[in-house]
């Protein structure tokens, strides 16, 4: 089993839709969750961090389930400019707390 | 702030050849990061760095050196370059005492290895 896994899609998704993705981890240690988007032949940058609580950050939602060691991102309202692909990114219990597990990624494309 | 900049942003080698790739950071952070991306994977650590002085190496280190010697710069040497090694590399560094863990990621290298 893939230490994250998330279906690659890719999702394509009229304007103004709302669109989930989901990501299950294998290491029930895993300590930090974080969702990074990444643009076309660009470099990754955080999106948000997840929350055990559950966070929102304007039209994205995160939400974390520790039983059932899965991530979900909801972008609301969607727009062209959230075409990217959507990685899921696990801090485990290795090398320290310093090794984080990249997902392969969730493809995005929003259609006008 | 310029960030985390890495030079080349492309290169073609041979194989047998080395190089070294530079990564630069000028936000003072402590930890930097070596990463490679190969198409439809996620992001592999190669090496890693909590300060100046010291290196750890990541899930796949073989083939690959690096060093640490200043707090700003942290290259990653390949030596006899291996088709296999074709990859998008990925430098990142994030300051200590924080508790965020993000990452900050340079532009990345495309290396092409023939």
């Amino acid at each position: 089993r893939k230490e994250v896994e998330q279906d690659p899609g890719p999702f394509n998704v009229p304007e103004g839709a709302t669109v989930a993705f989901n990501c299950t981890y294998s290491n029930s240690a895993s300590q930090s969750f974080f969702w990074y988007r990444q643009d076309c032949r660009k470099e990754p940058k955080l999106l948000m961090s997840v929350y055990s609580s559950g966070n929102e950050d304007g039209r994205f939602t995160a939400q974390l389930n520790r039983a059932s060691q899965y991530i979900s991102l909801l972008i609301r309202d969607s727009k062209l400019s959230d075409s990217a692909t959507y990685l899921c990114v696990v801090r485990g219990s290795n090398f320290g707390n310093e090794k984080l597990t990249f997902g392969t990624g969730t493809r995005l494309t929003i259609i006008p | 702030n310029a960030g985390v900049t890495q030079t080349p942003k492309f290169r073609i080698l041979k194989i047998g050849q080395s190089m070294t790739l530079q990564c630069t950071q000028d936000m003072n952070h402590n930890y930097m990061y070596w990463y490679r991306q190969d198409p439809g994977m996620g992001l592999k650590l190669i090496y890693y760095s909590v300060g100046a002085g010291i290196t750890d190496k990541g899930e796949v280190p073989n083939g690959y050196n690096v060093s640490r010697s200043t707090t700003e710069d942290f290259p990653l040497r390949l030596e006899l370059a291996a088709p296999s090694q074709t990859s998008v590399y990925f430098c990142a560094s994030r300051p200590a005492g924080t508790a965020s863990y993000e990452q900050y990621f340079g532009p990345g290298t495309r290396l092409t290895v023939t």
